[in-house]
């Protein structure tokens, strides 16, 4: 059981917005700006999308945003194109235990 | 460019050490606040957080793993080492290095990754 959780799919069609959400506690994602998001397409190693809740590295497509409410993070996809179907991750850091956490995944699928 | 290269054995005993080698170019391991990370994923499974070092060499590693793993880095060959001990067939995964930019107030932001290694355990 991951430490982070987040829906195990969600899809959407072309031109749509999606939310993935990520759930943690207080001693996580609640408690800190350190919320990361990761895009990984099959048999490929994951890409940094979001850092720090809702900063974007440079390359990364503005269609994807980045926000915190409480301890639950999001992450949005606006205007979804076929090559954002993929697996998607959250990460933070944590107080307790490890300094990093995961969540389970997100598979997005574009109809 | 900046990359990064993990090596290996593909094949390991259960019981044996695995020792993974990570190869970093484009940067280096003394920049100040920079850190690399290992990760892996089991088949069909989510991302998990093993170990990061640092620049400073600060080291930290997951609760659940602590007691089998060693990170270390060789600055002047561009290197980070991760050992693992007493592996078992539940530790087959694809193995990850992922750099940490200084840019980053955080420990889990990896912007650049490895293409990973996969390891099997069998006997």
């Amino acid at each position: 059981q991951s430490a982070l959780t987040q829906p195990a799919s969600v899809s959407g069609s072309p031109g749509q917005s999606i939310t993935i959400s990520c759930t943690g506690t207080s001693s996580d994602v609640g408690g800190y700006n350190y919320v990361s998001w990761y895009q990984q397409h099959p048999g490929k190693a994951p890409k940094l999308m979001i850092y720090d809740v809702s900063n974007r590295p440079s390359g990364v497509s503005n269609r994807f945003s980045g926000s915190k409410s409480g301890n639950t993070a999001s992450l949005t996809i606006s205007g979804l194109q076929a090559e954002d179907e993929a697996d998607y991750y959250c990460s933070s850091y944590t107080s307790s235990s490890t300094s990093v956490v995961f969540g389970g995944g997100t598979k997005l699928t574009v109809l | 460019q900046v990359t990064l290269k993990e090596s290996g054995p593909v094949l390991v005993k259960p019981t044996e050490t695995l020792t993974l080698t990570c190869t970093v170019s484009g940067f280096s391991l003394s920049n100040a606040r920079m850190g690399v990370s290992w990760i892996r994923q089991p088949p069909g499974k989510a991302l998990e957080w093993l170990a990061h070092i640092f620049s400073n060499d600060e080291k930290s590693y997951s609760t659940s793993l602590k007691s089998r793993l060693t990170i270390s880095k060789d600055t002047s060959k561009s290197q980070v080492v991760l050992t693992m001990t007493n592996m078992d067939p539940v530790d087959t995964a694809t193995y990850y290095c992922a750099r940490i930019p200084a840019y980053s107030g955080s420990f889990n932001a990896f912007d650049i990754w490895g293409q990973g290694t996969m390891v099997t355990v069998s006997s």
